[in-house]
């Protein structure tokens, strides 16, 4: 079962403006991370957060993560046509699960010039 | 470095043929991983690994078999494919805790 679920499941902006993307999860984590897809390309690392960590920034993306709410979110600032591509939350849990990934269903940023 | 490559990128099948994909990495990476990713859908987890000569079933492995023979490869087969295996699937590799590096994937069509 999916344990992230983003929202929106699909966003349209324009160049320039910011894009916030959001993720709720059901069970304990020991790190959260996202990915991005181009069309027909497989996914490449943005950003991970640890459990202990509440906020994280890597150039242009931000993202924090409230464990008490179970929920993450990644902005995109000052989005650029290139930055158009899925989004996906995946969270890995502790234990005999701690080094699976396990994806929600995206969000699909477009944005346009 | 290539990173993960994959192979093939493409292919077609008829029901209940079967065929194998292989995931290769050059990174020394213990853990490796099928996925497959639908319409709609986020990447499912098929089949792991967590270093040479083990493999562990996912979320949805029915249907499906691996291999780990040397670290650097991960083989993927399905003995008699099946419509609803349609899908483009993903191998992916990490150190565990950290982030995962993905292939390019490879689109089967099963008719």
């Amino acid at each position: 079962s999916q344990q992230g679920e983003e929202d929106p499941q699909a966003l349209s902006i324009q160049e320039g403006e910011n894009a916030t993307m959001n993720c709720s999860y059901k069970t304990s984590i020991n790190n959260l991370q996202w990915y991005r897809q181009n069309s027909g390309r497989g996914l490449v690392h943005l950003i991970l957060i640890r459990s202990n960590e509440r906020e994280k920034h890597s150039g242009r993306l931000r993202v924090t993560l409230d464990t008490s709410k179970k929920s993450s979110s990644l902005l995109i600032t000052a989005s650029r046509a290139a930055d158009t591509a899925s989004y996906f939350c995946a969270t890995v849990g502790w234990g005999g699960s701690n080094y699976k990934l396990t994806f929600g269903k995206g969000t699909l940023l477009t944005v346009n010039p | 470095n290539a990173g993960v490559t994959q192979t093939p990128k493409f292919r077609v099948l008829k029901t209940g043929q079967s065929m194998t994909l292989l995931c290769a990495q050059d990174m020394n990476h213990e853990y490796m991983y099928w996925y497959r990713q639908d319409p709609g859908m986020g990447l499912r987890l098929i089949h792991y690994s967590v270093g040479e000569g083990t493999t562990a079933k996912g979320e949805v492995p029915d249907g499906y078999n691996v291999s780990r023979l040397k670290k650097q490869n991960f083989l993927l087969g399905l003995e008699s494919a099946a419509p609803s295996q349609t899908s483009v699937y993903f191998c992916a590799s990490n150190l565990g805790l950290h982030e995962q590096y993905f292939g390019p994937g490879t689109r089967l069509t099963v008719t």
